[in-house]
């Protein structure tokens, strides 16, 4: 079965540093986001890519963040000086372009970033 | 209250119980999904429903799906200690362009 899959697994940074989170959404899908996840906190959205720009994007993600779409295959999110509270998992996830009422988004397993 | 809002926080139940799980939400939508996520792991889909769907059927599960009180609820039948782990509602609201909103979600731990 088709899935969204996600690298590295766990990323450890310094703060102040750039990291470059990695997604290869599932083959098909033209919808994309990434959210994240502050350790016991709720899942939060933060950007939805679709046609090769932004479609929507939150409070969250400010200039330090960056979306692209570099080949066919890839979906990277990329922040450039990371703090302390940048600490999250972060999850990419992919929908098909179908009906508005039945996108069923389809998430990766996850990149833990611990900045220290 | 906000978007996605699930009740109860916390749920524990004897294995092969059933299990009920709430979720409240504020805007007007076009699905909502709920998701499974086990301890530290990602997010597992297990079922969408459309806005102008009352109930659906998966396996062991029941979504029913509430528009005029802004509420849905996930059935999880007969479970299993394999059931453990937190159930997250997630709304895609209208006036959104996909995006999904989640409540806190509801840890549900199934005992032997």
């Amino acid at each position: 079965e088709p899935e969204v899959t996600q690298t590295p697994s766990h990323q450890v940074t310094q703060m102040g540093q750039e990291v470059i989170l990695r997604c290869v959404p599932i083959s098909n899908h033209l919808y994309f986001y990434w959210y994240r996840q502050i350790l016991g906190q709720k899942v939060e959205f933060l950007v939805s890519f679709y046609n090769n720009e932004i479609s929507e994007k939150s409070e969250i993600f400010d200039d330090q963040f960056s979306v692209e779409r570099p080949d066919g295959s890839n979906f990277t999110l990329k922040i450039r000086s990371t703090k302390l509270e940048d600490s999250a998992m972060y999850f990419c996830a992919s929908s098909e372009a179908r009906r508005r009422d039945s996108y069923e988004q389809y998430f990766g397993p996850g990149t833990r970033l611990t900045v220290t | 209250s906000q978007q996605g809002e699930e009740d109860p926080q916390a749920l524990s139940i004897q294995e092969g119980e059933n299990a009920t799980m709430n979720c409240s939400y504020k805007t007007s939508i076009n699905n909502l999904q709920w998701y499974r996520q086990n301890s530290g792991r990602g997010l597992v889909h297990l079922i969408l429903i459309r806005s102008n769907e009352r109930e659906k059927h998966s396996g062991r599960l029941r979504v029913t799906l509430d528009t005029s009180k802004k509420s849905s609820s996930l059935l999880i039948t007969a479970s299993r200690a394999a059931d453990t782990a937190s159930y997250f509602c997630a709304t895609d609201a209208v006036s959104n362009t996909g995006k999904l909103i989640f409540g806190q979600g509801t840890t549900l731990q199934v005992k032997p």
